[in-house]
């Protein structure tokens, strides 16, 4: 079946530890995003990349970093720099069309 | 700045009572509107999208429509299993801007 895959679905993070969120699809999508939701907000953008090797910032990128080694995978570091990380995480892609289909998700936590 | 807004926060009704959630916008060069369903701890999931005002989507008990302003989705004899958060979003020329849900719950 083709979609997007999420791992892990829980994480939890100690202060000053940096940790990696996985995501990767199987759709042959070329677009690929990071977005955090918090309670009672709409998704936030923290990354995008549109082509391998090619990324761009969105609109809460500070304490993220991201890669794009393959078309298949986009992960998410969260840095010790994020002072507030404790969220829900959620990939997604695109190809032809504007529509972005979501993963699973990721909720971090920090203990 | 582009701004998507939805409305109400959260609606609670009985089984078979019909209803409609509002998403009001204001994204430039508008490029299409989705709506998206979202469980509790889950990933959203698509619905539709919409391109041009007039333009109408239905989906077994769900019907979407999209003005030059507000996009509507209409919810017509709903069942427990429509349960859910309803997420609306404006796509730019950058970047897909969402609103904050509606969580909209059923009861039987």
């Amino acid at each position: 079946d083709g979609g997007i895959t999420q791992s892990p679905k829980y994480l939890f993070r100690k202060e000053g530890q940096n940790v990696t969120l996985s995501c990767e699809q199987n759709l042959n999508h070329d677009a690929m995003y990071w977005y955090r939701q918090d309670p009672g907000q709409g998704l936030r953008l923290i990354y995008y990349s549109q082509i391998v090797n090619d990324f761009q910032k969105g609109d809460i990128a500070e304490g993220y970093s991201v890669s794009r080694e393959k078309k298949e995978s986009f992960p998410l570091t969260v840095t010790s720099a994020q002072k507030n990380p404790t969220a829900f995480y959620l990939c997604a892609s695109s190809g032809s069309t504007d529509t972005q289909y979501f993963g699973p998700g990721t909720r971090l936590t920090v203990l | 700045e582009d701004q998507v807004t939805q409305s109400p926060e959260a609606l609670r009704l009985q089984e078979g009572e019909s209803s409609s959630l509002n998403c009001s916008y204001t994204v430039s060069g508008l490029r299409g509107l989705f709506w998206y369903r979202q469980d509790p701890g889950k990933g959203p999931e698509f619905l539709f999208t919409l391109y041009s005002a007039g333009e109408e989507k239905e989906k077994e008990r769900l019907k979407a429509t999209l003005t030059k302003k507000e996009s509507f989705l209409h919810i017509t004899a709903p069942k427990p299993e429509d349960s859910a958060t309803y997420l609306c979003a404006g796509q730019g020329a950058q970047k897909l801007v969402f609103g904050q849900g509606t969580r909209l719950t059923i009861n039987p």
